[in-house]
């Protein structure tokens, strides 16, 4: 089936570096990504939608010069974090819409833990 | 390794019928369950939650029972709405060391028709 794979799973920064995950449709093309961040016992927060070729569309309150978001071809879209901070912490998640004719399959990646330090 | 299969889409119901969503999964460990909503152009809700055997979670009307011995999480409801046209995810959480990985099923999307 669709495979989905985010790297790192995870990763331990300092504060006031960035880090890069990046979220690859491994055998579908996907016009369409989506992030997400998961804080703890919560459900999962959409903070944007990446669209290859063109700008990202952030959610309210979500940073789009903190969040990079990049999906320069089909099968790539990378999240960049930019001047990470600890309350940055948290399980980030990235989902690909495979480009079909019809249907709605949407395939997750397995996330990414990212603490700050 | 841990996996999610939800019953393939589109679920297209008229209002007022019973819907049953499939889920089985496999887990190396003890997993919670999960079952998640995107509405049209929404980011994921948690609707339900179960974390033990024969724990039922349910929300909005929708109910599922987590089997361990059939290992399933079907989510069903006795009567759609229109307004509940939308994609649903069943999910696992197997919790490692530091923190655990959600594992999403496909997605299912239903549709109601009035």
């Amino acid at each position: 089936g669709a495979v989905v794979s985010q790297h790192p799973s995870r990763v331990i920064c300092k504060s006031g570096t960035s880090v890069k995950i990046e979220c690859r449709s491994l055998d579908f093309q996907a016009t369409t990504m989506f992030w997400y961040r998961q804080f703890p016992k919560q459900s999962l927060m959409l903070m944007a939608t990446s669209n290859e070729g063109s700008k990202a569309t952030y959610e309210q309150g979500v940073e789009k010069d903190k969040f990079l978001i990049n999906h320069a071809s089909l099968t790539l879209s990378t999240l960049t974090v930019t001047s990470a901070h600890p309350e940055d912490s948290s399980f980030y998640i990235c989902s690909a819409r495979e480009n079909r004719g019809s249907g709605n399959t949407i395939y997750f990646g397995e996330g990414s833990w990212l603490t700050v330090v | 390794g841990d996996s999610v299969t939800q019953m393939e889409g589109p679920v297209t119901l008229s209002e007022e019928a019973f819907l049953t969503i499939n889920c089985t999964y496999t887990a190396t460990g003890y997993p919670s369950l999960f079952w998640y909503v995107q509405y049209p152009g929404e980011g994921l809700q948690l609707l339900l939650k179960a974390t033990k055997a024969d724990d039922k979670g349910s929300n909005k009307g929708f109910e599922a029972t987590y089997r361990k011995e059939t290992t399933s999480f079907h989510l069903e409801k006795g009567s759609v709405q229109v307004s509940d046209s939308a994609v649903y995810f069943c999910a696992l959480r197997v919790i490692y060391n530091q923190g655990g990985k959600l594992i999403f099923g496909q997605g299912t999307e239903l549709s109601v028709k009035p």
